[in-house]
């Protein structure tokens, strides 16, 4: 039950797109379509913003989308703004019907 | 209003125990899954154990055979049993629903802190 691989950070301008990846196993996120990633803002609880690798929940921005390629999971932000700097994890589903979640990426918003 | 509500966090010496529950309201808590996760300070999210609606449960390997999740859906009610805590124990604990018939997190708690002092 290895932690999911995230960069540490990323960074960008207001407007610009920025990609986080999610690295894991065939026994997770390769093996599975059960990515989500969640954003949380300091002293906040975690909010869902992607399930199921691409799926967007209601009232989640259009600017947030997921893809997924092998053992990779990618979020995208696109038109960068000054609200989505936070913290993003992702979670995979895995065998023995446990979860896993990344080690977190902190966006900057420059 | 739809929510979940944390509660049972505090201070407690290594190698004792603690129940943290957590109140769900406005959905029908019997039919969802339910998951416990934590975040030690400055760290990541964690997840810990889940529950099904037929009462099956599993554990990350760091807390089996130490934690015990349980539900109680007449008090629409989930609660963590956590006995010889340590100090690596020390995190926000969150309560999380499993979306219907997925497996993402889509309602959390705003989290209790626990805090184990050797």
């Amino acid at each position: 039950q290895s932690a999911l691989t995230q960069p540490a950070s990323v960074s960008g301008s207001p407007g610009q797109s920025i990609i986080i990846s999610c690295t894991g196993t065939s026994s997770d996120v390769g093996g599975y379509n059960y990515v989500s990633w969640y954003q949380q803002h300091p002293g906040k609880a975690p909010k869902l913003m992607i399930y199921d690798v691409n799926d967007r929940p209601s009232g989640v921005s259009n600017r947030f989308s997921g893809s997924k390629s092998g053992n990779t999971a990618s979020l995208t932000i696109s038109g960068l703004q000054a609200e989505d700097e936070a913290d993003y994890y992702c979670c995979s589903y895995t065998t023995g019907s446990t979860r896993v979640f990344g080690g977190g990426t902190r966006l900057t918003v420059l | 209003e739809v929510q979940l509500v944390e509660s049972g966090g505090g201070l407690v010496l290594a190698g004792g125990s603690l129940r943290l529950s957590c109140a769900a309201s406005g959905f029908t808590f019997s039919t969802y899954s339910m998951n416990w996760v934590r975040q030690a300070p400055g760290k990541g999210l964690e997840w810990l154990s889940y529950i099904a609606s037929s009462g099956t449960t599993y554990y990350t390997d760091s807390v089996k055979g130490r934690f015990t999740i349980s539900r109680d859906n007449a008090k629409n009610s989930l609660y963590l049993q956590m006995n010889s805590l340590r100090d690596d124990d020390t995190a926000v604990y969150y309560c999380a629903r499993d979306a219907f018939g997925g497996w993402s997190f889509d309602l959390w708690g705003r989290g209790t802190l626990l805090t184990v002092s050797s």
